[in-house]
């Protein structure tokens, strides 16, 4: 089963700063049509998560433009240029690479310093 | 619009059984891929299990839960389903249904909407 490590587990940031995120696969997850099967979602307190990112750098409908998503192979980075305040939850990497399980990364906490 | 409506949570002993279902509206439920998705309190995102557009035997679990878990799927009342069975504490969470990102391929998928979940307390 493909492995996804998450760093930092939290971060602080300050509004209208840059907050990043990395998540690292145990394989590569970019299959050979040349699309890496990762995906980001946010989860905020007692909601659902909500998918922001796939194909591991295309936005979901929807999502605001200061969400970006690059990486390819093992590494990838969840950028949010500039931190407003709805933007505090948690956020999850997935891997939907081939066969199951898709596994989650353990999550990463993003507050406001 | 896209809804999944979860029921079926409640406390149940280990041991016994429960079935979840989501109620799918807003899409045509018979061309996605359907997952469940599970959140013990206060930590990360599990996947438990998908079940294929064609539904049948194009079924896949995660090892913990295979021979005590079955996802199945009812096209003509637009229900997703979770038979539990054998249940464990470490069952307890919030189980979520979701749905593929994309439609009727063999592709696999994200998952672009997901209910509110049900939750399941496992304790004697």
């Amino acid at each position: 089963d493909i492995a996804l490590t998450q760093s930092p587990d939290s971060l602080a940031v300050s509004l209208g700063e840059r907050a990043t995120i990395n998540c690292k696969s145990s394989q590569s997850v970019l299959f050979t049509n040349d699309k890496n099967y990762l995906a980001w979602y946010q989860q905020k307190p007692g909601q659902p998560p909500k998918l922001l990112i796939y194909w591991a750098s295309t936005r979901e409908s929807g999502v605001p433009d200061r969400f970006s998503g690059s990486g390819s192979g093992t590494d990838f980075t969840l950028t949010i240029s500039s931190l407003q305040a709805e933007d505090v939850a948690v956020y999850y990497c997935q891997q939907y690479y081939s066969t199951p399980p898709y596994t989650f990364g353990q999550g990463t906490r993003l507050e406001i310093k | 619009q896209v809804q999944l409506v979860e029921s079926g949570g409640g406390v149940v002993q280990p041991g016994k059984s429960l079935r979840l279902s989501c109620l799918a509206s807003g899409f045509t439920f018979s061309n996605y891929g359907m997952h469940w998705v599970r959140q013990a309190p206060g930590k990360g995102l599990e996947w438990v299990a998908v079940i294929w557009f064609e539904g049948g035997s194009n079924t896949y679990y995660v090892d913990s839960v295979k021979g005590r878990f079955t996802i199945s799927r009812d096209n003509s009342k637009n229900i997703l389903y979770l038979d539990m069975s054998n249940v464990r504490v470490e069952d307890t969470a919030i189980y979520y249904c979701a749905r593929d990102r994309f439609v009727n391929t063999a592709m696999t998928s994200p998952f672009d909407s997901w209910g509110q979940g049900t939750l399941v307390t496992v304790s004697s």
